[in-house]
């Protein structure tokens, strides 16, 4: 079935410093691909997204591009602050007949991002 | 509400009893989404509704567990004879409609612990 692997973590930056998450994923078809982030406290929010291969999502400085080839949708920052302290979740949609339109996440990365 | 409501946020309770989780998606969200969140297993999809209809349980964990959804709004998940193992964070989700590129829309989670 799907699956989606992403980087364990954590991953301690400091503040200023270039961030990439890994993820690859396993799906048949077209999937729609999905960053989620989760803050310490907080519900889970989506952060961007891409439904067609070459898409680039991006939102609050985060990237992603969904490649086909490589089976990618690797999360991007150039420079994180402290406030981006949080854990981020990788996420697909499949796009078989039989999907029922639910997310199913990797594992989650833990970032720390220090002063 | 604006967003995603869930009840209770927290709830406590012994081994054996039933428990039962509220879900209130966002206005005018036909479709909604039952996950759980444990340390050991990640994310979890659990069971998918399109307006008061769930086509496929079979991510239901075990036959203790049910939900319904009734005038395509509010949504219950009951477990019944709770296991240790069913400690988790439960999640709601909400989404215009069942497609992988409409985004879902998160809950707060219910925190579940059984004694």
């Amino acid at each position: 079935g799907d699956s989606v692997t992403q980087m364990e973590g954590p991953v301690t930056l400091s503040e200023e410093a270039f961030l990439t998450i890994n993820c690859t994923y396993t799906a048949t078809g077209y999937p729609s691909l999905f960053w989620y982030v989760q803050y310490p406290g907080e519900g889970l929010q989506l952060l961007l997204k891409a439904t067609k291969a070459d898409d680039k999502g991006s939102n609050k400085g985060f990237e992603a591009t969904y490649r086909k080839e490589t089976t990618s949708f690797h999360l991007e920052k150039g420079s994180v602050q402290v406030s981006d302290s949080a854990v981020y979740f990788c996420a697909l949609v499949g796009d078989y007949g039989g999907s029922q339109g639910n997310l199913i996440f990797g594992k989650g990365t833990k970032l720390s991002v220090k002063p | 509400g604006a967003g995603v409501s869930q009840s209770p946020s927290n709830k406590v309770t012994e081994k054996g009893k039933d428990v039962e989780l509220r879900c209130d998606p966002i206005s005018g969200h036909t479709a909604l989404y039952w996950y759980r969140q444990s340390l050991g297993q990640g994310l979890e999809f659990l069971i998918y509704f399109q307006g008061n209809s769930a086509p496929d349980k079979s991510g239901l964990p075990s036959d203790r567990f049910s939900a319904e959804r009734t005038g395509g709004s509010v949504s219950t998940l009951t477990i019944q004879r709770t296991q240790q193992e069913d400690s988790a964070v439960y999640l709601c989700a909400s989404s215009l409609g069942g497609k992988g590129n409409q985004p879902q829309h998160f809950g707060d989670g219910t925190r579940l612990s059984i004694l």
